[in-house]
This record gives C-alpha cells, sequence and structure tokens, in this order.
C-alpha cells in the first residue's frame, strides 16, 4: 500500500539555524500539506500546495517557513532561522483531490531546536 | 475560524465494550469530517470520514455519526480490541485545511 514517508524522523538543531524537513507523498497524489503538533497541543496546519502553489496558510506560516518541490517526488519545509518554540512533530500528508479530500499523512518529524 | 472541541481526553473501556468518542466544529460551512487514529511513534491514520451531506457511515466495527444542525460528530468503535488503544483525533474542514480536536486517549482494558 502506497504511503507517505518524511526524513529525518528526528533533527536536532541549534537556534537561528536552517533546517529542511523532507517528504515524498504519494506518487498520483497532487495536493500536499504540512502540519505540526507541538507536545501535548493540538495538531496544527502550516500549509497547502497546488501546482507549484501554496493554495492555503495559516498564521503559523510566516516569513519564516517555505515549501517547495524540488522534483518530482519530494516536497520539502524550509524553517530559515529556526525559534525554541519551532520545537514540534512536523507531518506531511497528501490527497489526490483537493477540498474535502482524503489526506494521508506521513510518520512525522520530530524537530528539537536547542 | 473553525474550532473543534473533542470529549473525552481520555476514555478507559472493557475489551468487547463500545467506545464513543465526541465532537463539536463551531464553523456551519465546514464539510467534511475525517477520523484519525495515532499509535505510539507513528503518524495518524485515516479511519473513517463522513461529509455534510450524510448522517452516519460505518465500516466494520467502526461508525461515525453527524448532526449537521447540533454541529457535532462522534465516533463508535464496538467490540473494542486490544489493537484499538491509541489516540483518536476528530477534524473539520471547509477547505484545505484540517482543523483538530485535541485528541482522545483509548485505553482498551483486557
Amino acid at each position: 500500500e502506497p504511503e507517505v514517508t518524511q526524513t529525518p524522523s528526528h533533527q536536532v538543531t541549534q537556534m537561528g539555524q536552517e533546517v529542511i524537513l523532507r517528504c515524498v507523498p504519494i506518487s498520483n497524489h497532487l495536493y500536499f500539506y504540512w502540519y505540526r503538533q507541538i507536545l501535548g497541543q493540538k495538531v496544527e496546519f502550516l500549509v497547502s500546495f497546488y501546482n507549484n502553489e501554496i493554495s492555503e496558510k495559516s498564521e503559523i506560516f510566516d516569513d519564516q517557513f517555505s515549501v517547495e518541490r524540488p522534483d518530482g517526488s519530494n516536497f520539502t519545509l524550509k524553517i530559515r532561522s529556526t525559534k525554541l518554540e519551532d520545537s514540534a512533530m512536523y507531518f506531511c500528508a497528501s490527497s489526490d483531490l483537493g477540498q474535502g479530500s482524503e489526506q494521508y499523512f506521513g510518520p512525522g518529524t520530530r524537530l528539537t531546536v536547542t | 475560524g473553525e474550532n473543534v472541541e473533542q470529549h473525552p481526553s481520555t476514555l478507559s473501556v472493557q475489551e468487547g465494550d463500545s467506545a464513543v468518542i465526541k465532537c463539536t466544529y463551531s464553523d456551519s460551512a465546514s464539510n467534511y469530517f475525517p477520523w484519525y487514529k495515532q499509535e505510539l511513534g507513528k503518524g495518524p491514520q485515516l479511519i473513517i470520514d463522513i461529509r455534510s451531506n450524510v448522517g452516519e457511515k460505518k465500516d466494520q466495527r467502526i461508525a461515525v455519526t453527524l448532526n449537521k444542525t447540533a454541529k457535532h460528530f462522534s465516533l463508535h468503535i464496538t467490540e473494542t480490541q486490544p489493537e484499538d488503544s491509541a489516540v483518536y483525533f476528530c477534524a473539520a474542514s471547509s477547505n484545505y485545511q484540517l482543523i483538530w480536536g485535541a485528541g482522545t486517549k483509548l485505553i482498551i482494558k483486557p
């Protein structure tokens, strides 16, 4: 069964450093998403991406964040200058259709900013 | 914006009994309501979903009901088994983003 994969599973970085989290969505899916979950809190939407453009983003997704589909298989989330409060579990998801369609999630990347 | 509330935060049931988790939402424009199961160390797994043009949907031991008027929806698991132990999340959406509940830790007692 096809699945979303994410690398690395755990990333430790120092405050102020740039990090790139990587995702390989399900191959025939066209819509891609990033969510995050701070320990003990709700899962929060960050951004959705379709046709090489951001289709929707939340207030959390400020200028420090960017997304890219550098090739036909990868989807990345970059945090330019990490802050302590960026420590969280980051989940990538993909869907074959847009609004109101099933989103399938990867296992997550745990980001720890020290 | 949309807000989703989920109850209870923890639910402990005897193996074989039923479990019910409830969610309410605030935005009447929401039209898609998925439920996810998350096991330790894994990402959320979609287990069932319902759209606003349907009042109930069932898949084997799992069912979801939706009351649009009251803006609430529920997950029902019957004949619970040890492998049902996990954290369950409800979510609501009217666009691309899913707005999540806080999660329910379901514990199945042997």
